[in-house]
Formats: structure tokens, C-alpha cells, sequence
């Protein structure tokens, strides 16, 4: 059974690019969170996609958005990069309310110069 | 808001002995699900263990255990007989309501996390 996929696994972009990545669930899976990790801030909720509907938003600004597909497939976008958006970014998948356990993908590793 | 508290940054244990990491937590909420989570330096959370604040058995799985203790907020895992691959950052999470209903808030809060090490 597959995993959560993440793509891409690692990503440097320049301050002021925007930056799209990428999140395939398990099959089945409806729900897709993000998730940003950083050292000082550690891991903090961005979003929550449940059937193609963002259910709920984290405490970010406006550049950080993202959408799911009818595929259960997801994206987050983050537009006008700054440095403070290097993290790794984590996106998990589960299937409520028959599991409410979230499996996570491996990351995305962003770097901002 | 619910909280999360990791109290212990760092802990050592000798390989097949057992160790505890801490997990308080803050809610006015009755129902919710706490986690414990693994991540290795290949960075992927690992889920080790789950709990349904409404079971008041502790969970388990395999060498892993918690001790759930509702009224004192408090959610501790313990790692018996120690292994090498146990070496990792450990979260605990928080997450409610167990509903999916509209408005819900259903995203896990983190502690900040203890760092184990597991000396050969």
C-alpha cells in the first residue's frame, strides 16, 4: 500500500519566487493537512482539505494557500517567498471518520535565498 | 486553545532498557484523540501510538505503551527494551473533536518535541 507522497522532496527557491508542492494520500484518504516545521517555531497547522474543501486555515498569511483535487490530491502554494518560509513542509493524509490517525509523507525540504 | 507540553528537550537510554517521555497537555474538552509520533532523521512522522480519550485502557503496541491519566491532562509513552532505530525526535499530539462536522477544528497540535537517544 502506498504511502503519502510528497513532492518535491527538496526545493531552493529566491526570496520573491512563488513555490507549488505537492501531496498525493493514501488511496481512500479524503483528508489532507499541511503542516510547516521549523526549528524555532516547530510544527504548525497551515491547512486542512477534506473532499475538495478547505475546512480549516493555521495562523499564516495570505501568500500561503493551497487546494485539493477530486483525486484527493493536493497542493499548497506560497507566492512572494521570504526567507522565514524555509521549513520543511509536511502533508498528512487519514480517513475520517473511520481513522483518525494522520500518515505523513516524507517532507518537503524548502530553502529561501 | 488547547496546549500541548513537552517538558523533557533531550533524554538518553541504554539499549533494552525502558524509558518514559513526558506529555502534558491543556483542553476544556471531553473527547479527543492523542498521539504519539516518531521522527527519524529521514524526517517522516512516524505514528508509534494512538489514544481515544474516552478508553480509559492505556494503549500499547509492541514495546510501545502510554499512560493516560484523563484528569491530570497527562499522556506519557514508555519504550521498553530500547533499540538502536528507537533513536529519534519524539512528538506528542493533540486532536479534536472526533467529528468531522463543519467548523471543527481538526488539526493536531504539537508539543515541541523530545529528542531520545539510545546509547549501544
Amino acid at each position: 500500500k502506498a504511502g503519502v507522497t510528497q513532492t518535491p522532496r527538496y526545493l531552493i527557491k529566491t526570496r520573491g519566487q512563488q513555490v507549488t508542492l505537492s501531496c498525493s494520500p493514501i488511496s481512500g484518504h479524503r483528508s489532507v493537512s499541511w503542516y510547516q516545521q521549523t526549528p524555532g517555531q516547530g510544527l504548525q497547522f497551515l491547512f486542512e482539505y477534506f473532499s475538495e474543501t478547505q475546512r480549516n486555515k493555521g495562523n499564516f498569511p495570505g501568500r500561503f494557500s493551497g487546494r485539493q483535487f477530486s483525486n484527493s490530491r493536493s497542493e499548497m502554494n506560497v507566492s512572494t517567498l521570504e526567507l522565514g518560509d524555509s521549513a520543511l513542509y509536511l502533508c498528512a493524509s487519514s480517513r475520517p471518520p473511520l481513522d483518525w490517525g494522520y500518515t505523513f509523507g516524507s517532507g518537503t525540504r524548502l530553502t529561501v535565498v | 486553545a488547547q496546549t500541548v507540553t513537552q517538558s523533557q528537550p533531550e533524554m538518553s537510554v541504554q539499549e533494552a532498557e525502558t524509558v518514559t517521555l513526558s506529555c502534558t497537555y491543556d483542553t476544556s474538552e471531553s473527547d479527543y484523540y492523542l498521539f504519539w509520533y516518531k521522527q527519524p532523521p529521514s524526517r517522516q512522522m512516524i505514528l508509534v501510538i494512538r489514544q481515544e480519550a474516552y478508553k480509559q485502557q492505556n494503549a500499547t503496541e509492541n514495546r510501545f505503551s502510554v499512560n493516560f491519566q484523563k484528569a491530570a491532562k497527562s499522556f506519557s509513552l514508555k519504550i521498553s527494551d530500547s533499540q538502536l532505530g528507537d533513536a529519534a525526535m519524539y512528538f506528542c499530539a493533540y486532536r479534536s473533536p472526533r467529528c468531522i462536522c463543519s467548523g471543527a477544528t481538526n488539526k493536531l497540535i504539537f508539543g515541541t518535541g523530545t529528542l531520545l537517544a539510545v546509547q549501544p
